[in-house]
């Protein structure tokens, strides 16, 4: 079936504008992460959905990252006031969320963000 | 606080030699431990887990992992280098099934043919 999928690949915008991510997970998969990963380094958590809530947004770096999830599925990240050191690409991931040990984050290809 | 850190960031092996990535992790509880590969311009994917049981784990394309408690370590190796093995490898580790993961740096494997 469709993986995880990211829309738009690639943003480019102005400090200080305001910006939405898309995320449409695997059907069916129940837990959706935010994560952020910088040039040169590994991906950061942002913020964990288990169904529409947010179960931990302990990553995310200040209150102009919020990001939901309205239905359960579909999930955005939305960043203000944008600032240079946003610029990095933003990865989103699914799983079942079964409580089971076997659990798997599926990754997408991610979208890249560049503020200007 | 768990922590993961990836010695090396690049690696260079020749083309059929041993690949060796190096993690080591920290965890206030039993970890859940996985090694992810990232292409240029695709998204990570899941090489191989550790959650209970045995210590070594073999994943896809000929990799396997060990645990080792008394060390907090898990390597990534294979046996045979292949060119199609030029990636970036994420050691990562989570303190609970469907719980959020932390990265290591990453360490870029260049394949020399």
């Amino acid at each position: 079936g469709a993986g995880v999928s990211q829309t738009p690949s690639n943003k480019v915008t102005e400090k200080g504008k305001y910006v939405e991510l898309r995320c449409d997970p695997i059907s069916g998969h129940t837990a959706l992460y935010w994560y952020r990963q910088s040039l040169g380094q590994g991906p950061e958590f942002l913020i964990y959905f288990q169904g529409t809530g947010a179960a931990d947004d302990s990553g995310l770096p200040n209150d102009r990252f919020f990001a939901v999830r309205p239905e359960g599925s579909v999930s955005t990240l939305k960043i203000q006031r944008t600032e240079r050191g946003d610029s990095a690409v933003y990865l989103c991931a699914s799983s079942r969320f079964t409580s089971s040990s076997t659990d798997t984050q599926y990754f997408g290809p991610g979208t890249r963000l560049t503020v200007l | 606080a768990q922590s993961v850190t990836q010695l090396g960031s690049h690696v260079s092996v020749s083309e059929g030699a041993l690949v060796l990535l190096r993690c080591n992790y920290s965890s206030s509880v039993p970890p859940y431990l996985f090694w992810y590969v990232q292409y240029p311009n695709q998204g990570l994917q899941l090489l191989l887990k550790y959650t209970t049981g045995a210590t070594l784990v073999k994943g896809i394309n000929g990799f396997e992992a060990e645990f080792k408690k008394s060390e907090t370590s898990f390597h990534l190796t294979k046996p045979s280098a292949h060119m199609s093995d030029a990636a970036e490898y994420f050691c990562a580790v989570s303190e609970a099934a469907g719980n959020k993961l932390t990265f290591g740096g990453g360490t870029r494997v260049l394949v020399k043919p």
